[in-house]
């Protein structure tokens, strides 16, 4: 199984700055990570597939790099809105698997 | 607009058995792979399992928590996607979703989700 460790667990962020956010995975997915943004109770909701290409709808400030094992979720500009919980998950291989989140919190 | 409602979670016994239903609308359901999703409380979002289409071969995968107890099938002619769920542990009590695959067989990410339903095992 390919886990899927996220950093940091908490990030608290000043409105208008950029947050920064990890996803690293324990054996090469090469680009095949996705990451989703979720609200308490809600489902997720794709933000990148693709490592970096972005969901129908999502605003350019969410961009996402990396390849292999290592992979960032960058928010530009961020808003309060963005004050939720980020995965990333792994299409690599079966079974499909998902980070431990990042809650991003406004300051 | 891609629509999928999930149904039929509730509270149930240890060791009894519960069917999930998620009812779709807004695209070709036979040509999606579809998939199950679930979510305990306060946890990170686990993967249960995905089914093909036929065209890829209808075939499932299943995470290893829940393979052998669970069971994903899928109705083409009425666009639902079903999770059977056997011998329940209290550890499957979460908030189940379903979620649309894309057209092919394997390196799936979703866009589309349902709203979720939720499933409690307790005695």
């Amino acid at each position: 199984e390919t886990v899927m460790t996220q950093s940091p667990v908490t990030l608290s962020v000043s409105p208008g700055e950029s947050a920064t956010l990890s996803c690293r995975a324990s054996q090469g997915v090469s680009t095949n990570l996705a990451w989703y943004q979720q609200k308490p109770d809600q489902a997720p909701r794709l933000l990148i597939y693709g490592a970096s290409t972005r969901a129908t709808g999502i605003p350019a400030r969410f961009s996402g790099s990396g390849s292999g094992t290592e992979f960032t979720l960058t928010i530009s500009s961020l808003q309060s809105e963005d004050s939720v919980i980020y995965y990333c998950q792994q299409y690599n291989k079966w079974p499909l698997t998902f980070g431990g989140g990042t809650k991003v919190e406004i300051k | 607009e891609v629509q999928l409602v999930e149904s039929g979670g509730g509270l149930v016994q240890p060791g009894r058995s519960l069917t999930l239903s998620c009812t779709t609308s807004g695209f070709t359901f036979r040509d999606h792979a579809m998939s199950w999703f679930r979510q305990a409380p306060g946890k990170r979002l686990e993967w249960v399992g995905i089914i093909r289409s036929k065209l890829y071969g209808g075939a499932a995968e299943y995470a290893a928590s829940v393979k052998g107890r669970f069971t994903i099938s899928r109705d083409d002619s009425n666009n639902i996607a079903y999770l059977q769920m056997n011998s329940l542990e209290t550890e499957d009590t979460a908030l189940y979703f379903c979620s649309r695959g894309k057209i092919g067989g394997v390196r799936h990410w979703f866009e589309h989700w349902g709203q979720g339903t939720r499933v409690t095992v307790s005695s």
